[in-house]
């Protein structure tokens, strides 16, 4: 069966970096799509960002574009999160999920998440 | 890239139906049939229910249904259950290439 999880959460300063991690395992990972999805205290579920099976494109919402780097490495099975330039507002629990085995457009399989707090 | 909307809470009592909206654009949901709709509970995973308007992943019920009309999405649950009260988020993919979620609804199963 499916199984993501992700490490690397933790408390950072403003303006501080951090990486995530997602290690994937029960399916074929270089042939899918990955996804990193994030939902602040109190608020919704909000995609961040999204890279094709092979790496070849990547795509971001606005408000981490320039500061956040997703990227994959397939012979460890393992999607990251390069975060920099953090912000109070980057707060979340931040999910790593696999595109759709049917909707392709769709998010099928999730991890458990893991914390990142954005203070000074 | 603003979030779809959703009504912030529903209800109902065991055994009636409601359904939870999600608008959108002709940029997002009315431009594509790639709307998905997640279920929530607190601390855990969101899980997948319905993928490209109207399809159930395999194992999930018949009693979760989803339709669209327009720039309009939608979420049918009939014969509520207590085990229904979650969260509920849409998603759409957009023509930016990009994906967008709804704000969530809260589903309080009376």
């Amino acid at each position: 069966q499916v199984q993501l999880v992700e490490s690397g959460g933790g408390v950072v300063q403003p303006g501080g970096s951090l990486r995530l991690s997602c290690a994937a395992s029960g399916f074929t990972f270089s042939s899918y799509g990955m996804h990193w999805v994030r939902q602040a205290p109190g608020k919704g579920l909000e995609w961040v960002a999204f890279i094709r099976f092979d790496g070849s494109d990547k795509y971001y919402t606005d408000s981490v574009r320039g500061r956040f780097t997703i990227s994959r490495d397939s012979s460890k099975n393992t999607l990251y999160l390069q975060m920099n330039g953090l912000r109070t507002e980057d707060t979340a629990v931040y999910y790593c999920a696999k595109r759709g085995d049917s909707g392709i457009y769709s998010f099928d399989s999730w991890g458990q998440g893991t914390l990142v707090t954005v203070s000074s | 890239q603003s979030a779809l909307t959703q009504p912030a809470s529903v209800s109902g009592s065991p055994g009636q139906s409601i359904t939870i909206s999600c608008t959108g654009t002709s940029s997002d949901v009315g431009g594509y049939n790639y709307v998905s709709w997640y279920q929530h509970h607190p601390g855990k995973a969101p899980k997948l229910m319905i993928y490209d308007v109207s399809k159930r992943p395999s194992g999930v019920s018949d009693r979760f249904s989803g339709s669209k009309s327009g720039n309009t999405a939608s979420l049918t649950i009939s014969g509520l259950q207590a085990e229904d009260e979650a969260d509920y988020y849409c998603n759409s993919y957009t023509t930016s290439s990009t994906w967008v979620f709804g704000g969530g609804t809260e589903l309080t199963v009376l």
